[in-house]
């Protein structure tokens, strides 16, 4: 059973330091989603990739957040520097084609900001 | 762009009892609707997905509806049990993207 694989599943972290979450999209799975996730929010969609090229990326804060997508097999996203309010469940998505298709959740990264 | 609202919030339910979740999408062009379950402290997870060119699709005790006219869809769960707690999520696939609801709490009491 293919999985999206997702590093850290926890990471704590102090105000102002550089956070980097790591994602790998299930293998043949060209679309690449980064969504967050808080209890006020909802899922959030932050950015996504086609090919490996960047789509969207209105839902991110653009002056601490970039996401890259270096490879088909890595999808990294970062915070730096990071803030108490980014404390959330960041889920990374993959699908084959984005079109009519199912989406598949990694297991996400719980970020705790202090 | 797509814009999905859910409702109730939370919905509890009698074990057995059916629970219902309506959803409501703005964009017509929209013809992608999957719903997602996820547990406490893990992932979102598809149980059933409907395409605009089907007005209703079932698999075992979970149903959807669509009615792309009014523009909402609908979650049945028949005969729930314990295992059906969890938050779910609807979503619709319109200009590139899917989009979430907030989610529904659905708690089955035994």
């Amino acid at each position: 059973d293919a999985r999206v694989t997702q590093t850290p599943r926890h990471k704590v972290t102090e105000m102002g330091q550089e956070v980097t979450m790591r994602c790998q999209p299930i293998l043949g799975h060209n679309t690449v989603f980064w969504y967050r996730q808080t209890m006020m929010q909802g899922l959030e969609l932050l950015a996504y990739f086609r090919n490996r090229a960047p789509l969207d990326d209105s839902g991110m804060p653009k002056d601490r957040f970039s996401a890259e997508m270096p490879d088909a097999t890595l999808a990294t996203l970062k915070i730096q520097p990071s803030e108490p309010r980014d404390s959330a469940v960041y889920f990374c998505a993959s699908v084959r084609d984005s079109q009519n298709s199912p989406l598949h959740f990694g297991n996400g990264t719980r970020l705790t900001v202090t | 762009g797509e814009n999905v609202e859910q409702h109730p919030s939370t919905l509890s339910v009698q074990e057995g009892d059916s629970a219902v979740i309506k959803c409501t999408y703005s964009d017509s062009a929209s013809n992608y609707f999957p719903w997602y379950k996820q547990e406490l402290g893990k992932r979102p997870q598809l149980i059933i997905d409907i395409r605009s060119n089907v007005g209703e699709k079932k698999d075992q005790r979970i149903a959807v509806t669509l009615n792309k006219t009014a523009k909402h869809f609908s979650l049945h769960i028949t005969e729930t049990q314990p295992e059906d707690s969890a938050v779910y999520f609807c979503a619709a696939y319109g200009n590139n993207r899917l989009a979430f609801g907030k989610g529904n709490q659905v708690v089955v009491i035994p």
